[in-house]
């Protein structure tokens, strides 16, 4: 099915484990985004790509790492999870038009132990 | 730095009432303002997104207006039901090189009681 889909949609990982959370999307969309949801701060944007090899940080980049190699593919990864990194992760993604909306994967819940 | 502020954070209301949900932004310099609806333990789902030249949208019980001016936007829904109950997103984008980017509001939590 066409969509935006994550993996894995629950994860328990130590303190100093690289974890990498994947996303995917069908709908060939120019624009990726990685957000984090916490309690009391809501979603916060961590990185995002306009287009395949161009990637820029947001709001919260310290800790992380992403790439884009392919349109369809942006993947998160945390270099060495802390316990301030346990958190519910979403990605999503637009296309360029103007107004377009953004559409959201289900979310990956992560928890660093 | 954009600020978006929600107000009530949580709502509870009987079946059938019309309800107004706010969202305020501190920055009017805006590209286009979204609602989100996010139910327990799943991602965010557009609802209504309103470009920074228009005043309203509708679609079926939903109506949003924004008053970029004033910084302030309104979630109207008419004739609530209790599969209404969730957790409504306002989140508001600046245009150029932070397209697509989003800042978020904390949300109001609705409850629609039968």
């Amino acid at each position: 099915d066409a969509g935006i889909t994550q993996s894995p949609r629950y994860k328990i990982t130590e303190t100093g484990r690289q974890v990498t959370l994947m996303c995917h999307q069908t709908w060939s969309h120019s624009y990726m985004f990685w957000y984090r949801q916490d309690l009391g701060h809501g979603l916060r944007l961590i990185y995002y790509s306009a287009a395949a090899d161009i990637t820029d940080k947001g709001e919260v980049p310290d800790g992380y790492v992403v790439s884009r190699s392919k349109t369809e593919n942006f993947p998160l990864t945390l270099e060495s999870a802390t316990r301030s990194q346990t958190s519910v992760y979403f990605c999503a993604s637009s296309d360029s038009r103007p107004g377009n909306t953004i559409y959201f994967g289900e979310g990956s819940w992560l928890t660093v132990v | 730095k954009q600020e978006v502020t929600q107000i009530p954070a949580a709502l509870s209301v009987p079946e059938g009432e019309n309800l107004v949900l706010n969202c305020s932004f501190t920055d009017s310099a805006i590209y286009n303002l979204q609602w989100f609806r996010q139910d327990p333990g799943k991602g965010l789902t557009s609802l209504l997104l309103i470009q920074s030249s228009q005043r309203e949208q509708t679609s079926g019980r939903l109506n949003a207006s924004l008053d970029k001016s004033s910084g302030r936007s309104t979630l109207y829904i008419a004739a609530s039901q209790p599969g209404d109950s969730a957790t409504y997103l306002c989140a508001v984008s600046a245009g150029g090189t932070s397209y697509g980017k989003l800042t978020f509001g904390q949300g109001t939590i609705l409850t629609v009681h039968p």
